[in-house]
């Protein structure tokens, strides 16, 4: 099975940086992927990580430490519009996406 | 919009009715998947098809329920006999598999209320 964790809030300010720490264990990898979701919608697609390393893409970056369990999402120059809740999830065994709670970030001005 | 779509969005129904929500993929895109999701809570797997074939079927998943994907492009879910347990936000998302990755892509959902 999978056990995924995240924190449940975290509150910034606007223009500032967030780290949102993903730990997990699972019983097969295909990948780590962080999805933002606005209250009442759909997520949507962020970010994907199957190496170690980070994956930088604008103001959002994701790291990946396979060997640790191990991912953050870095959210950089908070804009209001990133209040959401951001998911972290696991590609297991064929490819099937387990997911944590979510962590609801709010920004603040 | 070339995204995935579902319909209905927004479903009330009374308990013990059979509901069936619909999902349209992405086109050219070989898997779909149903999730659901509760309050304070990410999404759960439910089931997934490759193609037309339905692969595998969650543990949460009742015998009241059942999908399908019968050309291998949209896909049906019905709930019968449905419970007040059942009221969630069920997503599909759609992926191509392709050269060992994948990444999946949701649609807007289809809430459901049950009375």
């Amino acid at each position: 099975g999978q056990n995924i964790d995240q924190p449940t809030e975290m509150t910034a300010t606007e223009g500032a940086i967030v780290q949102i720490n993903c730990t997990y264990q699972t019983s097969g990898f295909n990948g780590l992927f962080w999805y933002q979701q606005h209250a009442g919608e759909a997520p949507t697609f962020l970010s994907y990580n199957v190496l170690d390393g980070l994956e930088e893409k604008g103001r959002f970056s994701s790291f990946l430490s396979r060997s640790k369990g191990y991912s953050y999402l870095l959210l950089k120059e908070l804009q209001m519009k990133d209040s959401a809740s951001y998911l972290c999830a696991v590609g297991g065994n064929d490819y099937k996406l387990s997911f944590g709670a979510g962590t609801t970030v709010t920004v603040r001005a | 919009d070339t995204g995935v779509s579902q319909d209905p969005r927004h479903k009330i129904t009374k308990r013990g009715q059979n509901v069936t929500f619909r999902c349209d993929p992405i086109s050219e895109h070989n898997r779909l998947y149903w999730y659901r999701q509760t309050l304070g809570q990410g999404p759960e797997f439910l089931t997934y098809f490759q193609n037309e074939a339905q692969l595998e079927k969650s543990r949460l998943l009742s015998d009241r329920f059942s999908a399908e994907r019968p050309k291998g492009s949209f896909s049906t879910l019905e709930i019968q006999r449905t419970e007040q347990g059942d009221s969630a936000m069920y997503l599909c998302a759609s992926s191509l598999l392709e050269g060992g990755q994948e990444t999946q892509y949701f649609g807007p959902g289809t809430r459901l209320l049950v009375l």
